[in-house]
């Protein structure tokens, strides 16, 4: 069974740098796409960005070019580094897996359990 | 951005009643080379990931009950619980995975009446 798992300071302060690292285990991680997705406290799902294993990656452009995700394959793990964060950069951050097919990513199918991330002076 | 809205916002069935949640993408999410709906929903309960139920519009993900269903082409898409169960109380989320960035309804609420 895929498992993941979020890790980091669960507390940054405004304008610094929020940095996040997802290990995966339990399955395959070549050849996967692998996600970040946040939730503000009581709101909805908002998709930042994923990395593929050959090290490609796609952001998404509401963050306007804050976000950066590398990968260790060899290690089994991806990370998130989201600069100059503010108050709204507060949220649940949780990594996941985008099923493949034929080479083409998919709908997420394992996620991890998430980590809170308040940005707070 | 494909923008998906879901309806309604809450909704409060009887136990064993039946519940519909649509979910609408701002374009259609049907792929013509493969005939396939990239629409996907899941749940989720208070403190928990999102947990994937239908993919494909209407592929039931394994382990998931047959009471839950999806239904829809292109852009009106519908998740239907048939016969509502009290751990079904949650949050349903529609995504869409026909393009970047990657784009979620906001969500509908769940409850017993």
């Amino acid at each position: 069974q895929v498992q993941l798992q979020e890790s980091g300071p669960g507390l940054v302060k405004p304008s610094e740098t929020l940095s996040l690292t997802c290990t995966v285990s339990g399955g395959s991680f070549s050849s996967y796409y692998w996600n970040w997705i946040r939730q503000p406290a009581g709101k909805g799902l908002e998709w930042l960005g994923r990395i593929y294993t050959g090290g490609i990656t796609n952001y998404n452009p509401s963050l306007r070019g804050r976000v950066t995700m590398s990968v260790v394959t060899s290690e089994n793990h991806f990370s998130l580094k989201l600069t100059s964060v503010t108050a709204a950069d507060t949220a649940v951050y949780y990594c996941a897996r985008e099923e493949t097919g034929d080479g083409m990513p998919y709908f997420f199918d394992y996620w991890g359990q998430g980590t809170l991330v308040t940005v707070s002076s | 951005d494909i923008v998906m809205t879901q309806s309604p916002d809450s909704l409060a069935v009887s136990l064993g009643e039946r519940a519909t949640i649509n979910c609408k993408s701002s374009q259609s999410v049907l792929y013509s080379s493969n005939n396939k709906n990239y629409l996907a929903w899941y749940q989720q309960k208070p403190g928990q990931p999102p947990k994937l139920l239908i993919y494909w519009a209407s592929t039931r993900e394994s382990g998931v009950p047959d009471r839950f269903s999806g239904s829809g082409s292109g852009t009106d898409f519908t998740l239907t619980i048939s016969s509502l169960q009290a751990e079904d109380v949650a949050f349903y989320y529609c995504l869409q995975y026909y393009a970047t960035p990657r784009t979620f309804g906001q969500g509908t609420k769940v409850e017993i009446k």
